[in-house]
């Protein structure tokens, strides 16, 4: 089945640095992928996708990056902010129902 | 527009004791679904609608009931409530599943604790 997880459980950086958030996927069919960010004690919200034609979307202050050779996909964020603290999960899609991995916990250091 | 809203948004309930999570959208989205998210864990998928009279089980099914009488409603029951069934609830929707740019919306969230 399909396989969503995460390299680094939490990862912690200083206040204007830029974040790299890595995810790993082991459905090669796999065709679309999101980023999603949950901050405390609320729902995941959707940051940013990428289907698998492309390599690499950029949007406010974030990109998403995918490597289909590896199956891995990465999101950048530039100048991280305090208000980037938050779970940030992968998610791909195959067809079905999302399948969420697990999370990183990004906590930013003012 | 109010989104995706759920209630309550806090329950405690006893072992052996039966309830319903509400759920509603006012996006006219086709595709519900329910997750819970455990502690320290991800999402995980307990059952999803592709539209009014249309569900199906996720990854954890097993305690749960849904119904899709409306596109705008899509309940969840506890049948007999167990500890195990501790866990913070989700419900998300969105047009339908697969499209590049559909993306889902999630609720705030119902915390609920089983004692």
């Amino acid at each position: 089945g399909e396989s969503v997880g995460l390299h680094l459980p939490t990862l912690s950086v200083q206040e204007g640095d830029n974040s790299i958030i890595n995810c790993a996927y082991s459905n090669s069919a796999s065709d679309y992928f999101i980023w999603y960010k949950q901050e405390s004690g609320k729902g995941p919200q959707f940051i940013i996708d990428i289907r698998s034609n492309m390599d690499k979307r950029q949007g406010q202050r974030v990109t998403v990056l995918l490597n289909k050779t590896v199956k891995h996909l990465s999101l950048q964020i530039a100048a991280t902010q305090p208000g980037d603290s938050a779970v940030y999960f992968c998610d791909s899609f195959r067809g079905t129902p999302l399948v969420f991995g697990k999370g990183t916990r990004l906590s930013v250091i003012a | 527009n109010a989104g995706v809203t759920q209630t309550p948004k806090f329950q405690v309930l006893k072992t052996g004791q039966s309830m319903t999570l509400q759920c509603a959208q006012d996006m006219n989205h086709e595709y519900m679904s329910w997750y819970r998210q455990d502690p320290g864990m991800g999402l995980r998928l307990i059952h999803y609608s592709v539209g009014a009279g249309i569900t199906d089980q996720g990854e954890v099914p097993n305690g749960y009931n849904v119904s899709r009488s409306t596109t705008e409603d899509f309940p969840l029951r506890l049948l007999s409530a167990a500890p195990s069934q501790t866990s913070v609830y989700f419900c998300a929707s969105s047009y339908s599943p697969g499209q590049a740019t559909d993306t889902q919306y999630f609720g705030p969230g119902t915390r609920l604790t089983v004692l």
